[in-house]
């Protein structure tokens, strides 16, 4: 079945250190984002990537870097520069252009990550 | 810029009965979509119903309902004969129409919508 891997889905964090993200897709999706969910504030978007090789800042970079090295792959470094890195992270993917493309993102499972 | 407001932080329905979830959004677009998404508790999201602003006619899923109101800005999800499984946050989306990948989906903060049996 396609769809969106995210890994880890727990993953803890000491103060001070990377952690990075795994989001891996199979629907052939051109675009892929992160986001991110804090209580009581919605999704935010970190980073995205329209092709291979580029990627844009969302709201809300700072403390965190991407890379896109192939379609299917999206990772996310949340560096020790992120002051509150405890949140949950989305990553989602959508195509765009043409008759398939209906605006919808379809979303991983999530990670959850808390910096003890 | 464009915002999404979801003044309901919480709702609750009886099993069987219909709740109306609402959403207000600011745009100048006059092209854009709208969505609306269920968080389970399993944290996955999930396409309920979409909306393409260029179509009078109010979308439909199953029990699951909008009112468009394009004038006025609003964006009601209508859940009829609820059941255990809508228990959910869902979240109200906006994406503007063109501008393709940059074209981000803007999110209100999400009602938690609890069922009661």
């Amino acid at each position: 079945d396609g769809g969106i891997t995210q890994s880890p889905k727990y993953l803890f964090r000491k103060e001070g250190q990377n952690v990075t993200l795994s989001c891996e897709q199979n629907l052939n999706h051109d675009a892929m984002y992160w986001y991110r969910q804090d209580p009581g504030q919605g999704l935010r978007l970190i980073y995205y990537s329209q092709i291979v090789n580029d990627f844009q800042k969302g709201d809300i970079a700072e403390g965190y870097s991407v890379s896109r090295e192939k379609k299917e792959s999206f990772p996310l470094t949340v560096t020790s520069a992120q002051k509150n890195p405890t949140a949950f992270y989305l990553c989602a993917s959508r195509t765009f252009g043409g008759s398939r493309d209906t605006g919808e993102l379809f979303f991983g499972e999530g990670s959850r990550l808390t910096v003890l | 810029a464009q915002t999404v407001t979801q003044s309901q932080p919480e709702m609750s329905v009886q099993e069987a009965e219909t709740v109306t979830l609402s959403c207000t959004y600011d745009t100048s677009e006059s092209d854009y979509y709208l969505f609306w998404y269920k968080q389970p508790p399993s944290r996955q999201m999930i396409l309920v119903i979409r909306q393409e602003a260029y179509k009078q006619q109010n979308a439909t899923e199953n029990r699951f309902s909008v009112n468009f109101q394009k004038a006025a800005k609003s964006f009601s999800l209508k859940i009829s004969d609820s059941q255990l499984g809508d228990a959910a946050m869902y979240f109200c989306a906006y994406r503007r129409g063109y501008g393709g990948a940059t074209n981000k989906l803007i999110f209100g903060t999400g009602t938690l919508l609890a069922v009661q049996p």
